[in-house]
């Protein structure tokens, strides 16, 4: 069963608008990944944040972790064309190397 | 080094044959790990190399699915006597060392008429 649940499922913006989504799940986790799919074909790791951090940065991306809510957030400021693509949470659990994803936020970006 | 590669990228069969898929995880990853995506869902779990210890098979569907895993660096998912719900992307990742990042190849998307 999957761990993680991804708000909303999809996503239409405007070009320079930010993007957010969010991730749901249900266990004590150790770490929780964000990933991105073009095409439907490979991911592409985006950032990781650990149950002991609440907030990474990386570039246009934003993410939090509230562990007391179960919860995490991805933000993409200034959208661009290139960010249209299928985002994805995954929750790595304690001594477990195995990830559960989430069925994804289709996220299109007009130009 | 190259990324994770895989192969083929495209696969058509016909139901009640075999098929192989295979996974060239990065050089030096121990980890590697076989995933499956259905149109439009996430990814589901099939199974996980570490290293020499024994695979996790907790996520195959059933016994029509095996993978090896040689020398451990390529590896091979067969499905046998394939079936319409086979039709799927397949995923092969790898890890390498102490990170929990998976570095994912662009699949094999698979076909069973």
């Amino acid at each position: 069963s999957q761990q993680g649940e991804e708000d909303p499922q999809a996503l239409s913006i405007q070009e320079g608008e930010n993007a957010t989504m969010n991730c749901s799940y249900k266990t004590s986790i150790n770490n929780l990944q964000w990933y991105r799919q073009n095409s439907g074909r490979g991911l592409v790791h985006l950032i990781l944040i650990r149950s002991n951090e609440r907030e990474k940065h990386s570039g246009r991306l934003r993410v939090t972790l509230d562990t007391s809510k179960k919860s995490s957030s991805l933000l993409i400021t200034a959208s661009r064309a290139a960010d249209t693509a299928s985002y994805f949470c995954a929750t790595g659990l304690p001594n477990d190397y195995k990830l559960s994803f989430g069925a994804g936020t289709t996220v299109t970006v007009r130009a | 080094g190259a990324g994770v590669s895989q192969s083929p990228s495209n696969k058509v069969t016909e139901k009640g044959k075999d098929v192989e898929l295979r996974c060239d995880p990065i050089s030096g990853h121990t980890a590697l790990y076989w995933y499956r995506q259905s149109l439009g869902q996430g990814l589901e779990f099939l199974i996980y190399f570490q290293g020499n210890s024994a695979p996790d098979k907790s996520g195959l569907p059933s016994d029509r699915f095996s993978a090896e895993r040689t020398g451990g660096s390529v590896s091979t998912l067969t499905i046998q006597r394939t079936q319409q719900e086979d039709s799927a992307v397949y995923l092969c990742a790898s890890r390498g060392g102490v990170t929990d990042t998976q570095y994912f190849g662009p699949g094999t998307r698979l076909t069973v008429l």
